[in-house]
């Protein structure tokens, strides 16, 4: 079965400083990955999504992704944070060819002014 | 073009009663998902249909829980006799098809059983 862990609960950066967000994952065969943000009373908005080809995958607002599989890691990262980062963000895996999405707990990130 | 629309967004009912939630997907999207997320958690699978048919049920809690989307578009998720414990956000999404990778959510319908 497949799972993904984010170790961190909740992180707070200073606005400007750089962020990465860590999920690792566990599966069988290459999955597919992706990164969603979650703003209070909104849905999940897709960042960014991995299937396969450059392990470096780059997303909307700013944020980037490395895939590397040896370290079974998909770990979201922006130089710059700006204060309306602050947001819950979840990493999912799925499987090529299959419907099926297992997401992590989240991390809430928080911005200092 | 619309995103996934969610119907209500806010639902308080009290142990006990029935409640139905609405899901409209994006047009076209021929696979539709159900999710639900309790507070400090991920969204958990519920459902997921292809057209009119729920071609995965696995994730259903047990049988007070009850999906259907007859059209092949909008959905409605049913629950029998809540309890507190069905107390989440259920999340609607949506995917142009079932291998298509990326799917759509919808702004959820919190439920609050008292």
């Amino acid at each position: 079965a497949q799972s993904v862990t984010q170790p961190d609960i909740h992180i707070t950066v200073s606005e400007g400083a750089s962020l990465e967000l860590r999920c690792n994952y566990s599966y069988g065969a290459t999955p597919y990955l992706f990164w969603y943000v979650q703003s209070p009373g909104q849905g999940l908005q897709l960042l960014l999504k991995y299937f396969s080809g450059d392990t470096l995958v780059q997303g909307i607002k700013g944020f980037e992704a490395e895939f590397k599989r040896s370290q079974s890691s998909f770990n979201l990262r922006k130089p710059s944070v700006h204060w309306s980062d602050a947001a819950e963000y979840f990493c999912a895996v799925g499987a090529a060819g299959s419907y099926q999405l297992t997401f992590g707990k989240g991390t809430k990130l928080s911005v200092i002014p | 073009g619309a995103g996934v629309s969610q119907t209500p967004s806010n639902k308080v009912t009290e142990k006990g009663k029935y409640v139905e939630l609405r899901c409209d997907p994006i047009s076209g999207h021929t696979a539709l998902y159900w999710y639900r997320q309790s507070l400090g958690q991920g969204p958990e699978f519920l459902i997921y249909f292809q057209g009119t048919g729920a071609a995965d049920d696995s994730g259903l809690p047990n049988d007070r829980f009850f999906a259907v989307r007859p059209e092949g578009s909008v959905s409605t998720l049913k629950i029998q006799r809540t309890e507190r414990g069905d107390s989440a956000v259920y999340l609607c999404a949506s995917s142009l098809t079932s291998t298509s990778g990326e799917q759509f959510f919808g702004p959820g319908t919190r439920l609050t059983v008292l």
